[in-house]
């Protein structure tokens, strides 16, 4: 089975821009959540959803939204992006939640 | 508040020496525990889990950690390291009660090992 894939792998935006992040999870997957990753928070849960609904938010401010599709491929949205959030944006699937989670490449991003 | 600790930013250890990361967790009840690993410019790895059962699991790559659950620790544990294992391993958990996949991750422990 092919993994967990994310794209784009490496964006630059600029303050004040959105950026939209895609993730296909493994085949077959319906639980879908999100990652940021960063030298001084470490490893932080963004959201999850699963069958398109979202069933757990971190403690991330609005500007931070995203989406699950029919097809169980999920999209995260960062709204007037600021310097601090530059990170690498992790995207992970199960097949239910009692499973371990796959892991993707991550998208990296980078505000200028 | 549910936590997890990885008291050891860095573990250096020679190849062909047992290896342990430490990691120790509070969430009430019956947590779900898992480690990953992660190598430079790459998403994590799942290595293992405990869900329940054997407190003692076996993983990926001839890891295992042992379940404690009086002293709430998960420790990875290796008998003989190699090079290749040098990389950034995370300790996570989940609380079952919790509805959605939210995976608390610790801050991550460097393993070094040298020839």
């Amino acid at each position: 089975k092919a993994g967990v894939t994310q794209t784009p792998r490496y964006l630059i935006k600029t303050r004040g821009q959105q950026v939209t992040l895609s993730c296909s999870p493994i085949s077959g997957h319906r639980s879908v959540s999100w990652y940021q990753q960063t030298p001084g928070q470490g490893l932080q849960f963004l959201f999850e959803y699963f069958s398109e609904t979202q069933r757990n938010k971190g403690n991330f401010p609005g500007r931070f939204s995203g989406r699950q599709f029919s097809n169980s491929r999920s999209e995260m949205n960062v709204s007037t992006l600021e310097l601090g959030d530059s990170a690498l944006y992790l995207c992970a699937s199960s097949y239910w939640t009692e499973y371990e989670q796959y892991f993707g490449p991550g998208t990296r991003l980078t505000v200028t | 508040a549910q936590s997890v600790a990885q008291p050891e930013d860095q573990v250096n250890v020679a190849e062909g020496n047992p290896l342990t990361v430490k990691c120790t967790y509070s969430v009430s009840g019956n947590p779900y525990l898992f480690w990953y690993v992660q190598y430079p410019n790459r998403g994590l790895q799942f290595l293992l889990k405990y869900i329940t059962g054997d407190n003692l699991v076996k993983g990926s790559y001839g890891f295992e950690a042992e379940f404690n659950k009086s002293q709430t620790s998960f420790h990875l544990k290796k008998p003989s390291a190699l090079v290749s294992d040098s990389a950034l391993y995370f300790c996570a958990v989940r609380d079952p009660r919790d509805q959605g996949g939210k995976l608390i991750f610790g801050q991550g422990t460097e393993l070094s090992v040298k020839p």
